[in-house]
């Protein structure tokens, strides 16, 4: 089975910093790799698709990019409102299914 | 607006059965693939299993509830449903029902059913 790895698993930021989460698949995924928001109480927001399509609604200081084994989210100007945990997740056709990566908890 | 409704969550002793139901609304619904996603406080989501939206309606499963667990669907009713058998202490989680984005992430989910199985 293909593991999914994030680091770091949480960090502290200042409003308006620039933030990368990485997430690392143990084999190449291709592109097939989504990022969520999870606020406190809340269910995951669907931020990426595809390691790079920001899903419709996604503030554009959204950004994926990678592909293969490494991937990284990034936000461009921290704003409060991003507090919350990040998860990546991986898509795999052989067998089917979908993997989510621990966690990355983003402070302000 | 689209909108997803998890029923039939609750308290089941160890070996126990529970059948969580889904019921949608805001889109066309038999033309989704749809799963079911699982949380634990403080640890990530895990998911449990999808089903096709096309009439063979193929499921596969995460190797740990595979046997006992049974993803349906009803696209007449647009709903879907989760049967759980042989429930076990690691069953114990919140359920979220999820409709799959282009086969490759959920881009809906539901507010949760909360399962716990315990003595």
């Amino acid at each position: 089975d293909i593991q999914m790895t994030q680091s770091p698993s949480s960090l502290s930021a200042s409003i308006g910093d620039r933030v990368t989460i990485t997430c690392r698949a143990s084999q190449d995924i291709s592109n097939y790799l989504a990022w969520y928001q999870q606020k406190p109480g809340k269910v995951p927001n669907l931020l990426i698709y595809g390691a790079s399509t920001l899903h419709s609604g996604v503030p554009p200081r959204f950004s994926g990019s990678g592909s293969g084994t490494d991937f990284t989210l990034t936000i461009s100007s921290l704003q409060p409102e991003d507090v919350a945990t990040y998860y990546c997740q991986k898509y795999s056709s052989a067998p089917p299914g979908f993997t989510f990566g621990p966690g990355t908890k983003v402070d302000v | 607006e689209v909108q997803l409704v998890e029923s039939g969550g609750g308290l089941v002793q160890p070996g126990g059965s529970l059948r969580l139901s889904c019921a949608t609304s805001g889109f066309i619904f038999s033309r989704f693939c749809m799963s079911w996603v699982r949380q634990t406080p403080g640890k990530g989501p895990e998911w449990v299993a999808t089903i096709k939206h096309d009439e063979d309606g193929d499921a596969y499963y995460v190797d740990s509830v595979k046997g006992r667990f049974t993803i349906s669907r009803d696209n007449a009713k647009n709903s879907l449903y989760l049967q759980m058998n042989s429930l076990r202490a690691d069953d114990t989680a919140v359920y979220y029902c999820a409709r799959d984005w282009i086969d490759l992430a959920f881009d809906h989910w539901g507010q949760g059913a909360l399962v716990t199985v315990s003595s």
